[in-house]
């Protein structure tokens, strides 16, 4: 079945320095990929999509880039603020249109 | 613009009590999910609704049911509650089936089964 794996935390990182987070996929078909952000206490918001192989979602000084040959869409950023500390999530719409999310990883930067 | 709206914000039952979770959304979206949030296990999918009148089951249905009377609108209800289900729900909704529209997300409701 569809599922997704992302790189377990929690990371904490310094402010400016730069920002991988793994997100790898298992999907029949072509899925739309997704990276949202959970900030404390709130829901998840959209943070980038990509919706076919070598699409480039970009937000916010964040990207990622649909790598279908190798079932991933890694998150970077080249600078972290202090701001970005939140929880991302990989997510993918599978069949059904039914999505299907990685465990989240936290990510904290320290001035 | 208030988008997905979930209420209540928080709530503290005693195992065996029943309640309803309300989302509605202002967007004119077809499709509507509930999920829980678990640490370390992201988000669960519970039921969710591809139009008005509509339901079906997520990975985790069971201790839940669903009801979606009118497009905006899409309860969950927990028929007797378990501290086993003591968790952040989520609703969200979406616009269509293409596969490429995201889905939007209420702030959650904070429940603890006690």
């Amino acid at each position: 079945g569809d599922s997704v794996t992302q790189m377990e935390g929690p990371v904490t990182l310094s402010e400016e320095a730069f920002l991988t987070i793994n997100c790898t996929y298992t999907a029949t078909g072509y899925p739309s990929l997704f990276w949202y952000v959970q900030y404390p206490g709130e829901g998840l918001q959209l943070l980038l999509k990509a919706t076919k192989a070598d699409d480039k979602g970009s937000n916010k000084g964040f990207e990622a880039t649909y790598r279908k040959e190798t079932t991933s869409f890694h998150l970077e950023k080249g600078s972290v603020q202090v701001s970005d500390s939140a929880v991302y999530f990989c997510a993918l719409n599978g069949r059904a249109n039914q999505f299907y999310f990685g465990t989240g990883t936290s990510l904290t930067v320290i001035p | 613009n208030a988008g997905v709206t979930q209420t209540p914000k928080f709530r503290v039952l005693k195992t065996g009590q029943s309640m309803t979770l309300l989302c509605a959304q202002d967007m004119n979206h077809e499709y509507m999910y509930w999920y829980r949030q678990d640490p370390g296990m992201g988000l669960r999918l519970i039921h969710y609704s591809v139009g008005e009148g509509t339901t079906a089951k997520g990975e985790v249905p069971d201790g839940y049911n669903v009801s979606r009377l009118k497009k905006q609108n899409f309860l969950l209800g927990l028929e007797s509650a378990a501290p086993s289900q003591t968790s952040v729900y989520f609703c969200a909704s979406s616009f269509d089936r293409a596969g490429n529209q995201p889905q939007h997300f209420g702030d959650g409701t904070r429940l603890s089964i006690l």
